[in-house]
């Protein structure tokens, strides 16, 4: 059973709109919420990560929204350029005190120029 | 600073066939994990370790196994591979349970 359902599997979005990745989860007691972002060939990298005690976070041009009530949290990236085509990934962590992750199934994203 | 490496980078191995997968990070962190990524399946946990002599299982298990003898080392070991094992594995660890976990670059391992 996946922990963490995310969605859409894949996105296309023209160069300067915005990218929408929603992310849904079951364990109230999940309390850290990060995205990755993975590039082709190499390993996922921390992008940004919210805990449910606020409702956004704000780095740059990528937001995080939390819905605590909907268990539901989603990734906003705005003025989408190229370069951020590549792989987002939601997740959550296993056990309290670890951070071992439960990660959703990916959404590939492609910015076209 | 180097920060996760994983070694080798690409493997094949025969049915059968043992071989150890290696892992070192230099950012002195406590906990380290090992995930395998499969298209359409995001990353799955194998094992992981919160401190140095101390390891415990994650999702998907079965097959491989780890020991942490050192802060620095997390070697993932698979016993008798098999087709399924087929992946690419990641290292990561981190400093604490609620920061950023760092990754290596992965294992392309293809089982035949």
């Amino acid at each position: 059973q996946q922990q963490v359902k995310q969605s859409p599997q894949s996105l296309i979005v023209q160069k300067g709109g915005i990218s929408i990745i929603n992310c849904a989860y079951e364990n109230t007691a999940f309390d850290y919420f990060p995205w990755y972002q993975q590039f082709p060939g190499k390993g996922p990298a921390l992008l940004i990560a919210i805990r449910p005690d606020v409702s956004e976070k704000k780095e740059g041009r990528f937001t995080i929204s939390f819905n605590k009530s909907a268990k539901q949290f989603s990734l906003h990236i705005m003025d989408s350029q190229p370069g951020d085509s590549a792989t987002y990934f939601c997740a959550a962590p296993q056990q309290t005190g670890a951070n071992n992750l439960f990660f959703g199934t990916g959404t590939r994203l492609t910015v076209i120029p | 600073n180097a920060g996760v490496t994983q070694t080798p980078k690409f493997q094949v191995l025969k049915t059968g066939q043992s071989m150890t997968l290696q892992c070192a990070q230099d950012m002195n962190h406590e906990y380290m994990s090992w995930y395998r990524q499969d298209p359409g399946m995001g990353l799955r946990l194998i094992h992981y370790s919160v401190g140095a002599g101390i390891t415990d299982q994650g999702e998907v298990p079965n097959g491989y196994n780890v020991s942490r003898s050192t802060t620095e080392d997390f070697p993932l070991r698979l016993l008798s591979a098999a087709p399924s094992q087929t992946s690419v594995y990641f290292c990561a660890s981190s400093l604490t349970g609620r920061t950023e976990a760092f990754f290596g670059q992965g294992t392309r391992l293809t089982v035949v």
